[in-house]
């Protein structure tokens, strides 16, 4: 267990709809990573979220957004769903900061678009 | 651009060693990573180099990395059936784990008896 948690664990949306995922980061870290992975691919970097403020994204469009809480906890949301949105979202949780320290990966939320 | 790219599938016999072999474009990368993925599971980071490395050993894990090729490898000895995984290489840039990681498709590592 890596005390990243992320809910729901499963969810299915319509075309169109909108959708909010969640991850609560390990205790201490204050940086959360979100990926999407679809099926058969490693995860692609959505964005990061550094103290509240984001801190890079991926190739990704706007309909993706997110935000970030006092305490560091994150939501991803995805407006105007599609159905290649189906997919893995993986949140990671680490200490942001020079040096290298370990990215923590919650069990991720299985989005299914129909 | 960054690219990750490794083989897709790798079956070995119980006991013997396995090599996922993996290459990435970025030269500028500062760490690089391997991660296991279980089904229905997270990714677990097993190891990681620092790019001014060439090697590193860490009880049946061996990472190579020739950063004149670009190429990495993985070496898991005495393979077990829980060794079954999909493994990720993976690098990133900049000193800090904050920057984003670039993993590649996996490569789906299958144990014979």
């Amino acid at each position: 267990e890596t005390g990243v948690t992320q809910s729901p664990t499963h969810l299915i949306k319509t075309r169109g709809q909108q959708v909010t995922l969640r991850c609560s980061s390990q205790s201490g870290h204050n940086t959360v990573s979100w990926y999407q992975q679809a099926l058969g691919q490693g995860p692609q970097f959505i964005f990061q979220y550094y103290r509240e403020e984001e801190n890079g994204r991926g190739n990704f469009p706007p309909r993706f957004s997110g935000l970030q809480f006092p305490n560091y906890s994150s939501e991803l949301n995805v407006n105007a769903l599609e159905l290649d949105d189906s997919a893995l979202y993986l949140c990671a949780s680490s200490l942001g900061g020079k040096g290298l320290t370990e990215a923590f990966f919650g069990q991720g939320t299985r989005l299914t678009v129909v | 651009g960054e690219d990750v790219e490794q083989s897709l599938f790798l079956s070995v016999r119980e006991g013997d060693s396995s090599v996922i072999n993996c290459t990435y474009t970025d030269s500028s990368s500062t760490y690089l990573y391997w991660y296991k993925q279980e089904p229905g599971a997270g990714l677990q980071l097993l190891t990681y180099i620092f790019s001014n490395m060439d090697m590193k050993q860490d009880q049946r894990l061996t990472v190579l990395l020739n950063k004149k090729d670009k190429h990495l490898s993985l070496r898991i000895a005495d393979t077990q059936t829980g060794d079954s995984a999909i493994y990720f290489c993976a690098e990133s840039t900049g000193y800090s784990s904050a920057s984003k990681i670039i993993f590649g498709s996996g490569t789906r590592l299958s144990i014979r008896p």
